[in-house]
């Protein structure tokens, strides 16, 4: 059974960071390209990033372009998304996703940030 | 503003069928495939529709999916109360290189 498990959300100052990790299990991580989507409170599913199978290839939405970075860790089975200087229109549930042909989606973790 | 558009809400009445629209464009919907969600409040998507018209295992088939040029829509039929969720289309965009999202639609089952 695939297994997507987000962890790293909290609350945090503005300018602040957050490292967000994606533990992954039932199926070949290092197969698939991944991805992360935000969802901010009481609005619509927003992409974030995507990473490709070997981490050499990597982008962003231009709303985090430049403060957020995607990695992953293959022997690890697990997926990174470095937050840095963090503004409040971050604030969202952050899910990871396993990428197409038929994706699959964490619960999420939620980012707030605020003073 | 989302890159595919939908309609906001959407309503049926018990039993009847009713779609929802999702239009894009030649980079992302006219290129690739579609995937459909469904979202209940404070719950994560769970994918409902992949490949334009898959269903993917345990996914009922009152629910169907398809494509055509640049557009897409998801049909569901024989609704009841328990389809009342929000629904997001998907697709791969070949300018972003990553997912763009509908806005999303309320279903409103009355």
């Amino acid at each position: 059974e695939v297994q997507l498990v987000e962890s790293g959300g909290g609350l945090v100052q503005p300018g602040g960071s957050l490292r967000l990790s994606c533990a992954a299990s039932g199926f070949t991580f290092s197969s698939y390209w991944m991805h992360w989507v935000r969802q901010a409170p009481g609005k619509g599913l927003v992409w974030v990033s995507r990473i490709n199978t070997d981490g050499d290839s990597t982008k962003y939405a231009d709303s985090v372009k430049g403060r957020f970075t995607i990695s992953r860790d293959n022997a690890k089975n697990t997926l990174y998304l470095q937050m840095n200087s963090l503004i409040a229109e971050d604030t969202a549930v952050y899910y990871c996703a396993k990428g197409d042909p038929q994706p699959y989606w964490g619960q999420g973790t939620l980012v707030t940030v605020s003073s | 503003q989302s890159v595919l558009t939908q309609p906001p809400s959407a309503s049926g009445t018990p039993g009847q069928r009713v779609t929802i629209s999702c239009s894009g464009s030649s980079s992302n919907i006219g290129s690739d495939t579609v995937n459909w969600y469904q979202q209940f409040p404070g719950t994560a998507p769970k994918l409902l529709i992949y490949r334009n018209d898959q269903r993917p295992s345990g996914v009922p088939d009152r629910f169907s999916g398809s494509k055509s040029g640049t557009s897409a829509s998801l049909a569901i039929s024989g609704l009841h109360s328990g389809d009342e969720a929000d629904y997001y289309c998907a697709a791969w965009d070949d300018i972003l290189s990553g997912w763009v999202f509908g806005g999303g639609t309320k279903l409103t089952v009355l």
